[in-house]
C-alpha cells in the first residue's frame, strides 16, 4: 500500500499570501496518478488537480500542481477567502487508492 | 446538471447490514467507473471500493474486503454498496464519486455526491 504523508498539518496564512502544500509518497507514484482535492466543512470534496499538474474543469489558475516520483506540491498563488479549507492528495495508480491525511489551510 | 445522490444510510448495530445507493443523473452512467469513499467523523478521506463501467473490474480496501460488496445497475443509473458485518469503525459519511475518464478505474474522482451517514452503535 502506498502511504501518503502531507505537510504541514495546518498552514495559517492571510488572504493574498501564497500557500505551498506538500504530499510525499512512501514509494514512487506515476505522476499521472496523483490528484488533489479541496474540502470545506459540511461539503463533499472537490477535485482540483489530476495527473499531478492538470487543473480540473472550472478550477482557477491560482491553483497549480507539480512534482514527480515521491514528492508532489500543490501551490495556491494568492489565497482568496474561499480557499481556506482542507486539502487532500490522493494516488489512484495502484490499489488500494490512498489519500493523504490532509492539510488544513486556515486564516491567520 | 451532473449529479450524484446517495441514500440508505442510517443507524445499525454491530454485525448488522445496510445497503447504500447512489443514483446518477446528467451524464452517461454506463460509460463511467464509480467509487465509494468514506469519512469518519472529524477524520480524513478513506477510499472504500471502485467498480468499472461494465462491472468487470472491482477493487476493495482491505478494511472492507469480504464484508462489503459494490455493484451497479446501469439500467437504473444506480450504484450500490452492500455492507454486511458492520463494525463501529465503519461509522462514517459515505460518498459516491464518479471517475473522471470513463473507460478506466484508474483515474481521479471528478464528481461527488453529498454523502449519506452510517452510524454503527453498540
Amino acid at each position: 500500500e502506498i502511504v501518503l504523508t502531507q505537510s504541514p498539518g495546518t498552514l495559517s496564512l492571510s488572504p493574498g499570501e501564497r500557500a505551498t502544500l506538500s504530499c510525499r509518497a512512501s514509494q514512487s507514484v506515476n505522476s499521472i496518478y496523483l490528484a488533489w482535492y479541496q474540502q470545506k466543512p459540511g461539503q463533499a470534496p472537490r477535485l482540483l488537480i489530476y495527473g499531478a499538474s492538470s487543473r480540473a474543469t472550472g478550477i482557477p489558475d491560482r491553483f497549480s500542481g507539480s512534482g514527480s516520483g515521491t514528492d508532489f506540491t500543490l501551490t495556491i498563488s494568492r489565497l482568496e477567502p474561499e480557499d481556506f479549507a482542507v486539502y487532500y492528495c490522493q494516488q489512484y495508480g495502484s490499489s488500494p487508492r490512498t489519500f493523504g491525511p490532509g492539510t488544513k489551510v486556515d486564516i491567520k | 446538471e451532473v449529479q450524484l445522490v446517495e441514500s440508505g444510510g442510517g443507524l445499525v448495530q454491530p454485525g448488522g447490514s445496510l445497503r447504500l445507493s447512489c443514483t446518477a443523473s446528467g451524464f452517461t452512467f454506463n460509460s463511467y467507473a464509480m467509487s465509494w469513499v468514506r469519512q469518519a467523523p472529524g477524520k480524513g478521506l478513506e477510499w472504500v471500493s471502485v467498480i468499472s463501467a461494465g462491472s468487470g473490474s472491482i477493487y476493495y480496501a482491505d478494511s472492507v474486503k469480504g464484508r462489503f460488496t459494490i455493484s451497479r445497475d446501469n439500467s437504473k443509473n444506480t450504484m450500490y454498496l452492500q455492507m454486511n458485518s458492520l463494525r463501529v469503525e465503519d461509522t462514517a459519511e459515505y460518498y459516491c464519486a464518479k471517475v473522471r475518464v470513463g473507460a478506466t478505474v484508474w483515474d481521479a474522482f471528478d464528481i461527488w455526491g453529498q454523502g449519506t451517514i452510517v452510524t454503527v452503535y453498540s
